[in-house]
């Protein structure tokens, strides 16, 4: 696609319930990164794929969370019985992975996402 | 590991005046280092890249400098506007193919 899309772009959901949040990165792009932002705070790195793998997962806060990404592309982030702290936008970043050059991150416009 | 520290983590100042931002890293290997500026409800949009055998590198009123010997960037804006207000993310290369993002540093512009 011509940008990151992310969806949905808002989401409120009550404490308990399950939450998939959908990236779809730039087509091409091997790279994709999630992140989040609680309100007036910084990035927070969450996972870090590379095609359909992913190397670093250290930023997961906890065994609620997991991601995955199928087709080198689409990647969906859950988030299972949503706490109160999990409100916070979720950012999604995809780049080439080029070594060289290509190493631009592009984000989505994110996700915000509240636990009522 | 490999880290990017930003500082101060916000800063309020006065339309405007100058200020300046803060990046430091421990990434090897070294490829690139970016700013990026986030306003508030978007997503972060690329300002400026550094490479290793940059010093600085301006865009309008943004001045980026890059010291690869003590992995040192900092992001300097003149003459302040309002619409400077926005969060700015400093995201280092490691050389191979792994971008490494620093949390940012919330900026916010007075009148």
């Amino acid at each position: 696609g011509a940008g990151v899309s992310q969806s949905p772009s808002n989401k409120v959901t009550e404490k308990g319930k399950d939450v998939e949040l959908r990236c779809d990165p730039i087509s091409g792009h091997t790279a994709l990164y999630w992140y989040r932002q609680s309100l007036g705070q910084g990035l927070e790195f969450l996972i870090y794929f590379q095609g359909n793998s992913a190397p670093d997962k250290s930023g997961l806060p906890s065994d609620r969370f997991s991601a995955e990404r199928t087709g080198g592309s689409v990647s969906t982030l859950t988030i299972q019985r949503t706490q109160q702290e999990d409100s916070a936008v979720y950012l999604c970043a995809s780049s080439s992975g080029l070594k060289w050059g290509g190493t631009e991150a592009f984000f989505g416009q994110g996700t915000r996402l509240t636990v009522v | 590991k490999n880290q990017v520290e930003q500082s101060p983590q916000s800063l309020i100042i006065l339309e405007g005046k100058n200020c300046t931002l803060q990046c430091n890293y421990t990434v090897s290997p070294f490829s690139n280092l970016r700013w990026y500026k986030q306003d508030t409800g978007r997503g972060p949009v690329s300002l400026t890249i550094m490479t290793f055998s940059e010093n600085t590198k301006s865009n309008g009123r943004y001045t980026a400098t890059l010291d690869a010997d003590t992995k040192q960037s900092s992001l300097h804006i003149t003459a302040s506007q309002l619409s400077d207000s926005a969060s700015y993310i400093c995201v280092v290369s490691e050389g191979g193919n792994k971008l490494v993002f620093g949390a940012g540093t919330i900026l916010r512009v007075k009148s």
